[in-house]
């Protein structure tokens, strides 16, 4: 069965620096998500992005982040100067744009 | 804004008995409900979705109902079984189109006493 992929699955990071997400979609999917995690709460959406652009964004994707998909497959989530409050887990997921979202296996941020 | 309410936030049980949980969602365009299973440290895995155009969905031991009157959709998990324990969370969508987020409940930690 096709996964989403993630990697890498544990990012240690210093407060102010730059961490790069990624993930590859499954291979005929085209609608892209990042949701993140806080420990113990809920799944919170950030970003979605399809046809090479941002759809949609919530409040908590200010301008420290970015998305892109610099290659055709490999799709990215970067924290610009991340901070303490940044650290959760990050899911990537993908779907067809009929609803239905795959997860990936998610990254683990610690900001130190 | 967009919200989705869970309710309970834990629900224990004893192996073989039926496991309720309510969800109710605050947009009226949301027309797709899955349910996602997240066993501790792992990724969320979609168990059973409902579409706006039906009431209930059924497989094997799982279930979903939906009221949009009312909009509320609940899961039902009958013989539960300790493989079973895990936060499940609701999510409420539009879709189709190109935004299609998913907005989450708060989870619920199910637990299955053997």
């Amino acid at each position: 069965e096709p996964e989403v992929t993630q990697t890498p699955s544990h990012q240690v990071t210093q407060m102010g620096q730059e961490v790069i997400l990624r993930c590859v979609p499954i291979s005929n999917h085209l609608y892209f998500y990042w949701y993140r995690q806080i420990l113990g709460q809920k799944v919170e959406f950030l970003v979605s992005f399809y046809n090479n652009e941002i759809s949609e964004k919530s409040e908590i994707f200010d301008d420290q982040f970015s998305v892109e998909r610099p290659d055709g497959s490999n799709f990215t989530l970067k924290i610009r100067s991340t901070k303490l409050e940044d650290s959760a887990m990050y899911f990537c997921a993908t779907g067809t744009g009929a609803g239905i979202q795959y997860f990936g296996a998610g990254t683990r941020l610690s900001v130190l | 804004g967009e919200n989705v309410e869970q309710h309970p936030s834990t629900l224990s049980v004893q192996e073989g008995d039926s496991a309720v949980i309510k969800c109710t969602y605050s947009d009226s365009a949301s027309n797709y409900f899955p349910w996602y299973k997240q066993e501790l440290g792992k990724r969320p895995q979609l168990i059973i979705d409902i579409r706006s155009n039906v009431g209930e969905k059924k497989d094997q031991r799982i279930a979903v109902t939906l009221n949009k009157t009312a909009k509320h959709f609940s899961l039902h998990i009958t013989e539960t079984q300790p493989e079973d324990s895990a936060v499940y969370f609701c999510a409420a969508s539009i879709t189709p189109g190109n935004t299609g987020k998913l907005i989450f409940g708060q989870g619920t930690t199910l637990q299955v006493k053997p």
